[in-house]
């Protein structure tokens, strides 16, 4: 079966770093893709894993173990507006490449 | 560039009647889109995968009748929901992709509410 698991809710201070993980079991692999979305809006684009390692990008980083079968997101120098959910999402090997969205973590940035 | 549009962005319809939501690709061509659906505080489910000019490819518990996909062109899908009821009340999203890319380009949502 199809499983990608996040925590739930996450809380942290201003100026601090925060990691969110993200667990999958997926029939195929093709791909990690971590968006972050705010309330009534749609998914953006944060960052793409495909090979072992790390992304970064300015504030935004992300790991990836195929081995494993996790990755994490990690946020630094947190500021108010990163209050979100962070959605994980795992794109699969059929023909449309599908993807297969986590639970969702929902950040809340506190002053 | 990439710019996906939904139209409407936000509706009310009475039980029972239809309603129907366009996913536009602005300045690329689609070959495939994707309708998702999303209740509060929840995640994204995928309904169907659509590729223009065939039938779209449902997931498993979403009803085809109930849910009409059209991917008429390559910048545009329909997702109609029939004899909507209070249930089918959510936010749904499109996204697409011009082709075997790695990402997929969203919509800004439809938020439905059913009286």
């Amino acid at each position: 079966g199809q499983n990608i698991d996040q925590p739930t809710e996450m809380t942290a201070t201003e100026g601090a770093i925060v990691q969110i993980n993200c667990t999958y079991q997926t029939s195929g692999f093709n791909g990690l893709f971590w968006y972050q979305q705010h309330a009534g809006e749609a998914p953006t684009f944060l960052s793409y894993n495909v090979l072992d390692g790390l992304e970064e990008k300015g504030r935004f980083s992300s790991f990836l173990s195929r081995s494993k079968g996790y990755s994490y997101l990690l946020l630094k120098e947190l500021q108010m507006k990163d209050s979100a959910s962070y959605l994980c999402a795992v794109r699969g090997t059929s023909g449309t490449y599908k993807y297969i969205f986590g639970t969702g973590t929902r950040l809340k940035v506190l002053a | 560039g990439a710019v996906v549009s939904q139209h409407p962005s936000w509706v009310i319809c009475k039980s029972g009647t239809s309603v129907k939501i366009e996913c536009r690709s602005l300045d690329f061509q689609a070959t495939t889109m994707f309708w998702y659906r999303q209740f509060p505080k929840q995640s994204l489910m995928l309904m169907a995968t659509s590729n223009e000019g065939s039938k779209a490819t449902y997931e498993q518990g979403v009803e085809k009748d109930k849910f009409l996909i059209n991917h008429a062109s390559l910048t545009l899908s329909t997702l109609t929901v029939t004899s909507a009821h209070p249930e089918d009340s959510s936010f749904y999203i499109c996204s697409a992709t011009p082709g075997q890319t790695y990402e997929q380009y969203f919509g800004p949502g439809t938020r439905l509410t059913v009286t």
